[in-house]
């Protein structure tokens, strides 16, 4: 079946270092949208791209598309205690148009 | 109203019995999913409607669940002789278009099997 698999389960980083998660699927993806999860909340759209190859940037945070659509990454620079959660990826699988969620990646910063 | 709506927000409930939980998605949304989340886990897809066309049941875990969502609005996820193992968060989001659009998601129901 459909799998979208996200690297690392869980990272836990002090306050100002970097973080990576990385979003693997077994099929091709018409895009890949991010989402956040604050502890006791619900998924929050971060930011979706569309293109092979996409780079996009929010502020801390840098977003790539894989060249073959089938992966992708999140990077967040000099983490901040606001940004603990956990970030999932998600995309529709190509030839069906329903969203499909990463198994996504707790980031946990320390003061 | 303004966002993706779904009740009950908590919901305990004895082995056995059945349970309906409802989703009233954002107005003029087509796409409607029910996802599923266990402590600390990720989002497993249950069923997905996109329009009038038929839904995608394919993840539904087993014959216990169904849903269906009546005049392309509101939504109910039903789950008949509940088990434990049904203990979860469920999730229902919507979105405007289909898989290529963001989606909302309401703030979940947390079942309690016991």
């Amino acid at each position: 079946g459909q799998q979208v698999m996200q690297i690392p389960q869980y990272q836990h980083v002090q306050e100002g270092e970097d973080f990576t998660t990385y979003c693997n699927s077994s099929t091709t993806l018409s895009n890949i949208q991010w989402y956040k999860q604050r502890p006791g909340g619900h998924p929050v759209f971060l930011i979706q791209l569309v293109k092979s190859g996409e780079v996009k940037k929010q502020k801390r945070l840098t977003f790539q598309f894989g060249e073959a659509k089938k992966n992708s990454s999140l990077h967040i620079t000099a983490t901040q205690t606001t940004d603990v959660g956990t970030y999932f990826c998600a995309g529709p699988p190509y030839n069906t148009d329903k969203l499909i969620f990463g198994t996504g990646t707790r980031l946990q910063v320390f003061p | 109203g303004a966002g993706v709506s779904q009740s009950p927000s908590n919901k305990v409930t004895e082995k056995g019995k059945d349970v309906e939980l409802r989703c009233d998605p954002i107005s003029g949304h087509t796409a409607l999913y029910w996802y599923r989340q266990s402590l600390g886990q990720g989002l497993e897809f249950l069923i997905y409607f996109q329009g009038n066309s038929a839904p995608d049941k394919s993840g539904l875990p087993s014959d216990r669940f169904s849903a269906e969502r009546t005049g392309g609005s509101v939504s109910t996820l039903t789950i008949q002789r509940t088990q434990q193992e049904d203990s979860a968060v469920y999730l229902c989001a919507s979105s405007f278009g289909s898989g290529n659009t963001e989606a909302f998601f309401g703030q979940g129901t947390r079942l309690t099997v016991v």
